[in-house]
């Protein structure tokens, strides 16, 4: 079975501070996503990469940076996190036309 | 960019009834696919089932099935036989492959199962 793993599944974090959400897959995907997940707004894509070191915009990239260094772990950086970014954050992988996602990380910015 | 609308943000189903999600997707390509993913309360989204749009039969896995209507652009899911265990955030999906890999998710669709 895939695994898709991320680094917390509740985070608080004050504004102003740097965030990073930490995601990992084993099943050797090439395509990895960030999603972000709000009440009647559905997934909107943040970024996503479709190899090391490689990465795309998606939808709502203001505020997100993204860096993939390895084949398994894509990661998202708020550089300077704000209360309009608290949200749930979802990282999927992909492998032809099939996506895998994680649990999600809940994030509350204060 | 693909638009994909879910008109019905909250349904409800009488447990061993059937029920039936909407969604409708905005596209010009002929070639793409199609899917439902299910969200449990607290849990991890998993794939329900899934639809190529160059197959003319509709999928079905298990108690669920889709109605798909290439010509209307709709892709509706139907639950036999509700189950508790149903009770999710269902989200329907179109995937092209011209646009890098992209996904794109509907607004979501809650549904309650009534015992």
């Amino acid at each position: 079975d895939v695994k898709v793993t991320q680094s917390s599944r509740y985070l608080v974090k004050r504004t102003g501070e740097k965030v990073f959400l930490e995601c990992v897959q084993d099943m050797d995907h090439e395509n990895m996503f960030w999603y972000r997940q709000d009440p009647g707004l559905g997934l909107r894509l943040i970024y996503f990469s479709y190899d090391v070191k490689m990465k795309e915009k998606g939808d709502i990239p203001e505020g997100y940076s993204v860096s993939r260094e390895k084949k398994e772990r894509f990661s998202l950086i708020l550089e300077s996190a704000s209360t309009n970014q608290t949200s749930m954050y979802l990282c999927a992988s992909s492998i032809r036309y099939e996506q895998y996602f994680g649990p999600g990380t809940r994030l509350t910015v204060t | 960019a693909q638009t994909v609308t879910q008109s019905q943000p909250e349904m409800s189903v009488q447990e061993a009834e059937t029920v039936t999600l909407s969604c409708t997707y905005d596209t010009s390509e002929s070639d793409y696919y199609l899917f439902w993913y299910k969200q449990p309360p607290s849990r991890q989204m998993i794939l329900v089932i899934r639809q190529e749009a160059y197959k003319q039969q509709n999928a079905t896995e298990n108690r669920f099935s889709v109605n798909f209507q290439k010509a209307a652009k709709s892709f509706s899911l139907k639950i036999s036989d509700s189950q508790l265990g149903d009770a999710a955030m269902y989200f329907c999906a179109y995937r092209s492959p011209n646009t890098g890999n992209q996904f794109y998710f509907g607004t979501g669709t809650s549904l309650t199962v009534i015992p």
